[in-house]
């Protein structure tokens, strides 16, 4: 069965310090793994897609890298307005989303 | 560009009355999705169009939740009759492909759902 899962479910960080989420993935036929970013009440804003091991994206503080396996995305030096829901997902062939659960973060000032 | 558009923002009903939430995907977007969002879980597809056609609705509710496109354009959702556990957000998402092949999937703000 297609699945992604993150974790850690919620992390909590303060302004400055840096860390990574994670996203493990078994997507069959896997034409990309995406990256997203949720704010309450609205919905999921497209961050990154990568394609194959050994990929890496970069967009301000956020930093998304694939290995066969996972995915992470390294937030460097967040800040307050970094706070979200990071969602990942995988695409199949078919151009279907399978999407994890989410990580839920809160960076404090 | 105009982004997705999807009303209405909220709605709250009773067990067993029936809802109905439209999109209006991206000009030119030719693939239309929905997705359903329970709180603290990630997105669940349950309808995917082609233009006019169902490309996947393997994970819809058949005996109470149906989906049209008309023209290719706007969509419609419907939930007849309501149960407790559809209380989520339904997203509505439109998409163009990448180059690789891969489809990046715009979404409208959702219609948040509660069913007492």
């Amino acid at each position: 069965e297609d699945q992604v899962t993150q974790s850690p479910e919620a992390l909590r960080l303060q302004e400055g310090e840096s860390s990574s989420l994670n996203c493990s993935y078994t997507v069959s036929g896997l034409r990309g793994l995406f990256w997203y970013r949720q704010d309450p009440g609205k919905g999921p804003e497209f961050l990154f897609t990568l394609y194959s091991a050994g990929e890496e994206k970069e967009k301000e503080r956020l930093k998304a890298t694939l290995t066969k396996k996972e995915s992470f995305l390294h937030i460097t030096a967040p800040k307050p307005e970094d706070s979200a829901t990071y969602l990942c997902a995988g695409s199949q062939g078919a151009q279907k989303l399978v999407f994890g659960q989410g990580t839920r973060l809160t960076i404090n000032p | 560009e105009a982004g997705v558009a999807q009303s209405p923002r909220y709605k709250i009903i009773e067990k067993r009355q029936s809802v109905a939430f439209w999109c209006n995907p991206i000009s030119g977007h030719a693939t239309l999705y929905w997705y359903q969002q329970i709180l603290g879980q990630g997105p669940k597809l349950l309808i995917q169009f082609q233009n006019n056609g169902v490309v996947d609705d393997s994970q819809l509710p058949k005996d109470r939740f149906s989906a049209e496109r008309l023209k290719g354009v706007d969509s419609t959702l419907k939930i007849q009759p309501a149960k407790l556990e559809d209380s989520a957000v339904y997203l509505c998402a439109s998409s163009f492909r990448t180059v690789s092949g891969a489809n990046v999937l715009t979404f409208g703000a959702g219609s948040r759902l509660t069913v007492l």
